[in-house]
């Protein structure tokens, strides 16, 4: 069945410093990945798509890379803010607006 | 334009009863996803409607139901409810029928279900 990991240990990282979160999957071939951002009690925000024919995808600070031979998904934020600190989750397309996602990664940026 | 919304926020309920939760998407948005959001399982897809049919479904028990309405309103049912239902119930909406992939979702704040 298809399987989505994601680093389980939270990230801490000085402000001002590029946070790099990783997404791999297996047993699958998605047409395109999402990463949303979720803070405690609240739902899921989008943040990026990217398709399989695309290398890389940039929106301000953030920056998305998709390898389909490796099979993995990179997440950037340059120039980290404590206001980045939250969970990040990596979403696969599971066909008819159904989203497979994986466990997240907590991300902490410290002044 | 207004996000979605859910109804109620916060709900207890005890053991073999049941519950109804409800979303309003995004206006003009037709297509409505319910997911389960828990500390040991992450967010789990339980279903999808698109002009009032199920196009998709999770892999989650019977007793979890739903519904669209004409006016893309959602309702998601949990009869007999066990202790393991509690968790957090997110409905997200998207714009277009996604096909056979998916739309970027836009999500609501979430029904917290705690069962005692």
């Amino acid at each position: 069945s298809q399987k989505i990991e994601q680093n389980s240990e939270a990230l801490n990282i000085q402000e001002g410093k590029t946070a790099t979160l990783t997404c791999n999957y297996t047993n699958y071939s998605p047409a395109y990945l999402q990463w949303y951002r979720q803070d405690p009690g609240r739902g899921p925000v989008f943040l990026l798509l990217i398709r399989e024919n695309e290398k890389e995808k940039r929106k301000e600070r953030l920056k998305v890379t998709f390898d389909t031979t490796l099979k993995q998904s990179l997440f950037h934020i340059t120039a980290s803010q404590p206001a980045d600190s939250a969970t990040y989750l990596c979403a696969l397309e599971g066909g008819y607006n159904k989203l497979i996602f994986g466990a997240g990664t907590r991300l902490a940026v410290h002044p | 334009k207004a996000g979605v919304t859910q109804t109620p926020r916060y709900l207890i309920k005890t053991r073999g009863q049941q519950v109804t939760l409800s979303c309003s998407p995004i206006s003009g948005h037709r297509s409505v996803s319910w997911y389960q959001q828990t500390p040991g399982q992450g967010l789990q897809f339980l279903f999808e409607y698109f002009s009032e049919t199920q196009r998709n479904k999770g892999n989650f028990p019977g007793r979890f139901s739903g519904r669209q309405f004409s006016n893309s309103r959602s309702e998601m049912n949990v009869s007999t409810l066990e202790l393991g239902d509690s968790a957090l119930y997110l409905c997200a909406s998207s714009p277009q029928g996604g096909g056979t992939s998916t739309d970027t979702q836009y999500f609501g704040p979430g029904t917290r279900l705690t069962v005692l």
